[in-house]
């Protein structure tokens, strides 16, 4: 099983702020990195499928980077607004195709 | 938008009685996936299915068992449920791709049960 760690744990934002937090794993046997984010009440949904080393992806105020071979990726949040507010799950494919969760980070944006 | 269903999403039931999750995808895929959270915890892996007729357990042993008779349908089931069994129960579904997959996956909103 992968060891996929997230930090922080959860992390309050004032609106119109900008943020990031950090999904570290293992640098060796890297196939693919999954960001999803998981609203209360919903459904996780995908944000990013990262496969190569120096990877960045956007998406409106949000985007990602990879480093496979330090083992990290960055999400960031531009101007953060009260719908972002969620718990911002990272995932990794092991050797068999399937996903390792992390235990996400929360994230709470304040008017 | 995706099209992945789970009921009941909310069930509080007595010790020893027999439950069953249902899942329901209408995309066509053809794996799928249950996933077992604690609250403040990762998502661990306790079933998934590569096709019909297609069952594997995941990394956390689980004394659920799930079936695959459809493509569109992967219901996990409890025979005797017991209060270590209250967790969230998240399904997800993903297209078959070759070799290791790097698709995303689709979730349910998931069924949080509760056993007394």
């Amino acid at each position: 099983i992968l060891n996929v760690e997230q930090s922080p744990q959860s992390l309050h934002v004032q609106e119109g702020d900008s943020t990031n937090f950090t999904c570290s794993f293992p640098s060796s046997n890297f196939y693919a990195l999954h960001w999803y984010r998981w609203e209360t009440a919903k459904s996780p949904e995908a944000l990013f499928v990262m496969t190569l080393n120096g990877d960045e992806k956007k998406k409106g105020r949000i985007s990602a980077t990879l480093n496979t071979k330090e083992g990290y990726s960055y999400l960031y949040i531009k101007g953060s607004q009260p719908e972002d507010s969620a718990t911002y799950l990272c995932a990794l494919t092991d050797s068999w195709g399937k996903l390792q969760f992390g235990a996400g980070t929360q994230v709470v944006v304040t008017p | 938008e995706a099209d992945i269903y789970q009921t009941p999403r909310y069930l509080v039931i007595g010790t020893g009685k027999k439950i069953t999750l249902e899942c329901s995808q209408t995309m066509g895929h053809d794996k799928m996936y249950w996933y077992q959270q604690d609250p403040g915890m990762e998502l661990h892996l306790i079933h998934y299915s590569y096709g019909v007729n297609s069952t594997e357990k995941g990394d956390l042993s689980s004394e659920s068992t799930v079936s695959r008779i459809r493509t569109e349908h992967f219901p996990l089931t409890l025979e005797s449920a017991r209060p270590s069994h209250t967790s969230q129960y998240l399904c997800a579904s993903s297209e078959l791709g070759q070799g290791r997959d790097t698709g995303e996956l689709f979730f349910g909103e998931g069924s949080r049960l509760t056993v007394l």
